[in-house]
């Protein structure tokens, strides 16, 4: 089973300039998640999808923070204008579903983006 | 005061040895609660989870939950050098929504 796909892998930008990130979920998975992990701590919740549809985004900065997932597969994260605090690691996670039961999230590789 | 608290370590302990992380949490709705493992560079992977108070072993690997002091913790057995990693608490409720500690960085030496 392919696990979730994230580009690119490293992204250096200067503050103010744009930057968008792609996730790839594992196939069927109906729940997305991105979330940001600042060096020395847990990864944070950002948004998350169901299908196509917005869960939650209570955490996300949405002043410069968008994010959307177009047919419910895959999805981008952009911001706009970066700030040097915006640098860290960008992880999207799948799961089958989300509600009820626990349902495991698969980790992808994560993008690492630094602001200067 | 932060949902979840884990102590950061770094741990550094000589191989054989056995490991133990914890992590305390102050909301009560939390229904499940996971331990994943990170590696430098890479995207945390489950280790275990477990929705009860007490305990739950997977080979060298115990989680230990106790509800009533909002305490979990993990039992690393004979730890290994491949063990060396970033072992983050996790917990989560009805939505899946997951909340991290910061995670515990732990070496093994050989």
């Amino acid at each position: 089973e392919a696990g979730v796909a994230q580009s690119p892998r490293y992204k250096i930008i200067e503050k103010r300039q744009s930057v968008a990130f792609w996730c790839n979920p594992i196939s069927g998975h109906a729940t997305l998640y991105w979330y940001q992990q600042i060096l020395g701590q847990g990864p944070k919740l950002l948004i998350q999808f169901q299908n196509n549809g917005v869960v939650d985004d209570s955490q996300l900065p949405k002043d410069r923070f968008s994010a959307e997932r177009l047919k419910g597969v895959d999805s981008t994260l952009k911001i706009q204008p970066a700030k040097l605090e915006d640098s860290a690691v960008y992880l999207c996670a799948s799961s089958f579903l989300a509600g009820g039961d626990y349902n495991e999230q698969f980790f992808g590789p994560g993008t690492r983006l630094t602001v200067l | 005061q932060k949902e979840v608290e884990q102590d950061p370590g770094p741990l550094s302990v000589p191989e054989g040895a056995i490991v133990s992380l914890n992590c305390t949490y102050s909301n009560s709705a939390f229904q499940y609660f996971m331990w994943y493992r990170q590696y430098s560079r890479k995207g945390p992977e489950l280790l275990m989870y477990t929705y009860s108070s007490g305990n739950k072993e997977d080979g060298r690997f115990t989680a230990q939950v106790d509800k009533s002091s909002k305490y979990i913790s993990l039992f690393i057995r004979d730890s290994q050098p491949s063990d060396s990693a970033t072992y983050l608490c996790a917990m989560g409720g009805a939505t899946n929504k997951l909340i991290f500690g910061t995670g515990t960085l732990l070496a093994v030496q050989p």
